[in-house]
């Protein structure tokens, strides 16, 4: 079983939808959980961490947490172009090691 | 703060030839990692140090890539002798105190090895 899956993408909404990315993790004693975006040619960039069960907004971005199920999730609400991006999730493996997933494509169209 | 910084941004090498990528920590961040990223694979987490000492190089591929920290401000990774199936993106990122607080990371070097 692969340390961090994401859904397949590419992901495709139109401007203005929700885009909905997910997330799950194997390592059930993860305590901490990362969203990154990644633009073509550039480097991961920290967009959202997450701690506890639950949801964490921050702006247009919701984060939400389901330990149990081993299970996180990032909405981007009122997309736009500028979100059309690979999206990361990362969770710490054996307490050292940030492991990545293999990232959803996220293109929005005007 | 500039961040972290690495360099050179592309190197392009012959089979064979030696490559030194460079990195330089954001201060104060003890922790420094080597990433490497391909389409098939993603991103692989190939070696990371703390407070400048090498803690888990289990993702180094093989004997022809090292890695060396020699001070808080200045890390290193090899690779001799280079071979076409190298070619990558390397990342090198800090953060202050482990994986639960994320990393920050460097721009990247494009290495094409022909």
């Amino acid at each position: 079983q692969k340390e961090v899956e994401q859904n397949s993408g590419p992901l495709s909404v139109p401007e203005g939808a929700i885009a909905s990315l997910n997330c799950t993790y194997s390592d059930r004693g993860s305590q901490s959980f990362f969203w990154y975006r990644q633009y073509s040619g550039k480097s991961p960039e920290l967009i959202m961490f997450i701690y506890s069960n639950g949801d964490k907004e921050d702006g247009r971005f919701t984060a939400q947490l389901n330990k149990a199920s081993q299970y996180v999730s990032l909405l981007i609400r009122d997309s736009q172009p500028s979100d059309s991006a690979t999206y990361l999730c990362a969770v710490p493996h054996n307490d050292y090691k940030l492991s990545f997933g293999a990232g959803t494509t996220v293109t929005v169209r005007a | 703060d500039a961040g972290v910084i690495q360099s050179p941004r592309h190197e392009v090498t012959e089979m064979g030839q030696e490559v030194t990528l460079r990195c330089k920590p954001i201060s104060g961040h003890d922790y420094l990692f080597w990433y490497r990223q391909t389409m098939m694979r993603g991103l692989e987490l190939l070696i990371y140090f703390n407070n400048n000492v090498p803690i888990d190089d289990s993702g180094m591929p093989e004997d022809r890539f090292s890695a060396k920290m020699p001070n808080a401000s200045f890390s290193t990774l090899k690779i001799q002798p280079s071979e076409p199936r190298d070619s990558a993106v390397y990342f090198c990122a800090s953060n202050p105190g482990g994986p639960n607080y994320g990393y920050t990371f460097g721009s990247g070097t494009r290495l094409t090895v022909v």
